[in-house]
């Protein structure tokens, strides 16, 4: 069985500009989770779809976000982007939208701001 | 608002020591709790999990984890650890009564085993 894949691995773009991230997530799975993890600050929780609809996010403006497609891959969008943005985004789904669901993480795609 | 404190950063053991890592958090309500692996050059991957029922848990690979609620705990042990647990844990919470799809994370331990 394939895992939650994601791409490109590695995004590199110049401040202002706009990043698109993409996963796929287990076949059967309907939730995606999509999480920050920059140097020094952990895992950080940005938004939650399920059966196409946003759910949830996190603390984070509103240039990040995202969308869900029928096929329950997934985007997340990044605006106007600034330094403090590069960091490690992993995307990760679930059997449904229950809280003892397990999270099964892709490998993430490398964003760097210069 | 919720937070997750893992306490030791970098942990260094020998071959066939025994392992604890400590993991507390700060919610009043009903949890579910989660440790998630990291090895080298892979994703993460989830270790064991608590919802409900014995707070003893037993996961993956020989580890196994004690819920103790009164502590607002979740430490990790491993009788013996070897070579390839080398690698980064990470302790999780989601809220148990209302689903928010939010894990939140606590800030990771690196554990280096030595052969």
């Amino acid at each position: 069985e394939a895992g939650v894949t994601q791409s490109p691995t590695h995004l590199i773009k110049t401040r202002g500009q706009q990043a698109t991230l993409r996963c796929s997530p287990i076949s059967g799975h309907t939730s995606v989770y999509w999480y920050q993890q920059a140097l020094g600050l952990g895992l950080q929780f940005l938004l939650w779809y399920d059966e196409g609809e946003e759910r949830n996010r996190g603390n984070f403006p509103p240039r990040f976000s995202g969308r869900q497609f029928p096929n329950y891959s997934s985007e997340l969008n990044v605006n106007a982007l600034e330094l403090e943005d590069s960091a490690l985004y992993l995307c990760a789904s679930s059997l449904g939208a229950a809280s003892y669901n397990e999270q099964f993480f892709g490998p993430g795609t490398r964003l760097t701001v210069l | 608002a919720q937070s997750v404190s893992q306490h030791n950063h970098h942990v260094i053991l020998s071959e066939a020591a025994s392992l604890e890592l400590g993991c507390n958090y700060s919610y009043g309500g009903t949890v579910n709790l989660f440790w998630y692996v990291q090895y080298p050059g892979q994703h993460l991957q989830l270790l064991l999990k608590y919802f409900s029922g014995d707070p003893l848990v037993k996961g993956i690979k020989g580890f196994e984890a004690e819920f103790i609620k009164s502590k607002f705990s979740f430490n990790l042990r491993k009788p013996s650890v070897q070579w390839s647990d080398t690698a980064e844990y990470f302790c999780a919470v989601s809220e148990g009564s209302s689903n928010t799809g939010k894990l939140i994370f606590g800030q990771g331990t690196t554990l280096q085993v030595k052969p």
